[in-house]
């Protein structure tokens, strides 16, 4: 929270399908990330983005795709390339690599 | 291998306690260390970032410890509140690429 909102915050893919979450910022950061939270693991990044236009891949970027076309905004597309994606997902913005600051989180549920 | 470990795994006390959680890490080079608490179904809240010439910092009731030599830290809570139930999650930035290494987290619970 905090500048950073992230929609919907529960979400149901039925299987074959593709999804969006969304991630906006008001905190003029720069950079924004995209992180998976499974239980009893850490968070693992997909994605980031540290300037418009412009993205790379995290560890785990298998079966998902972003785009960054405006500074405020970087949504996550789970496709149906990815085999298991029931978890938690967390966007985050940094200016600096120092603050980060975490949204409010999406809980994606294959049905 | 660049990792965060965490323990205990989960915690249970009784309301007004203190407590110790622990983080180890081997992440090389470092760059600084994050406590986050988060609570459950929510994003992870920032509660003290200790960069590597930094041995203590506090933040109300809870108070963050770094020794980069043994690399060790530890957040002691205070007086324990059940508002305090919540996941703690030692995040140590650092390594080729100075990106976040996670810790899986302690989980917390506190009873009146």
């Amino acid at each position: 929270d905090g500048g950073i909102t992230q929609s919907p915050k529960y979400l149901f893919r039925k299987e074959g399908q593709n999804v969006t979450l969304s991630c906006e910022q008001n905190l003029n950061h720069d950079a924004m990330y995209w992180y998976r939270q499974d239980p009893g693991q850490g968070l693992r990044l997909i994605y980031y983005s540290q300037i418009v236009n412009d993205f790379q891949k995290g560890d785990i970027a298998e079966g998902y795709s972003v785009s960054r076309e405006k500074k405020e905004s970087f949504p996550l597309t789970v496709t149906s390339a990815q085999k298991n994606p029931t978890a938690f997902y967390l966007c985050a913005t940094t200016k600096t690599n120092y603050g980060y600051t975490f949204g409010s989180g999406t809980r994606l549920t294959v049905v | 291998k660049n990792q965060v470990e965490q323990s205990p795994q989960s915690l249970i006390i009784l309301e007004g306690k203190n407590c110790t959680l622990q983080c180890n890490y081997t992440v090389s080079p470092f760059s600084n260390l994050r406590w986050y608490k988060q609570d459950t179904g929510r994003g992870p809240v920032s509660l003290t970032i200790m960069t590597f010439s930094e041995n203590t910092k506090s933040n109300g009731r809870y108070t963050a410890t770094l020794d980069a030599d043994t690399k060790q830290s530890s957040l002691h809570i205070t007086a324990s509140q059940l508002s305090d139930s919540a996941s703690y999650i030692c995040v140590v930035s650092g390594g080729d690429t100075d990106k976040l290494i996670f810790g899986t987290g302690t989980r917390l619970q506190v009873f009146p």
